[in-house]
């Protein structure tokens, strides 16, 4: 069966300071992978998706970046933290066909900016 | 107005109750609508998806679709204080690249089940 793994579960990071999440799939291939930020009571804003390795389209601006390196890992990163970049990070994939397909989510990281 | 509404709640309930969770649209082109579930502190979780009007039914829980009138509910019998989660409604939206779609997601309702 199909996992995903995000880590760190939280993170309490300095502004100004670099980030780096990173989120493994296991048991598919070439699955499509996101990530999305939810702020409470803001629901789910996607950030990034990727629909191969190298492949990353931006949904929002910002001071973020998205690089998936490898077939099953999205990794989330940013040079230098603003107090708005705090919440809850969640990583999701899909299955990669046409038409609809359900995303799985990871258990996310919630970031505190200082 | 939003694509996807959601009534937040807290919708507070005693155990054993039936719970009714409902989302509306305004997108005709949606097909294909999700139901997730969310603990606090973890990731949602996907409950049931259909594509089709209708009811479709998996143990306590039933999703129906009225495309007629762009509204569908998320049913639950026999409430559980395990249940007490936020719920997520998700409908197909965005066509990306590879032909895939990206969901439009409901704020999510807080359902809390009292002993």
């Amino acid at each position: 069966s199909q996992t995903i793994h995000q880590w760190p579960a939280t993170l309490v990071q300095p502004v100004g300071s670099p980030l780096s999440l990173e989120c493994t799939v296991e048991g598919t291939s070439n699955p499509n992978l996101y990530w999305y930020r939810q702020a409470a009571g803001r629901g789910l804003q996607l950030l990034f998706y990727s629909v191969g390795i190298g492949q990353i389209s931006s949904e929002v601006p910002q001071n973020l970046s998205a690089s998936r390196p490898q077939d099953r890992q999205f990794i989330l990163s940013s040079k230098k933290l603003l107090l708005s970049d705090s919440g809850f990070y969640l990583c999701a994939w899909s299955v990669a066909t046409a038409g609809n397909q359900p995303q799985h989510f990871g258990d996310g990281t919630r970031l505190s900016i200082l | 107005q939003k694509e996807v509404e959601q009534d937040p709640g807290p919708l507070s309930v005693p155990e054993g109750a039936i719970v009714s969770l409902n989302c509306t649209y305004s997108n005709s082109a949606f097909q294909y609508f999700m139901w997730y579930r969310q603990y606090s502190r973890k990731g949602p979780e996907l409950l049931m998806y259909t594509y089709s009007s209708g009811n479709k039914e998996d143990g306590r829980f039933t999703a129906q679709v009225d495309k007629s009138s762009k509204y569908i509910s998320l049913f639950i019998r026999d409430s559980q204080p395990s249940d007490s989660a936020t719920y997520l409604c998700a409908m197909s939206g965005v066509l990306m690249a590879g032909g895939s779609y990206i969901p439009t997601f409901g704020r999510g309702t807080s359902l809390i089940v009292h002993p």
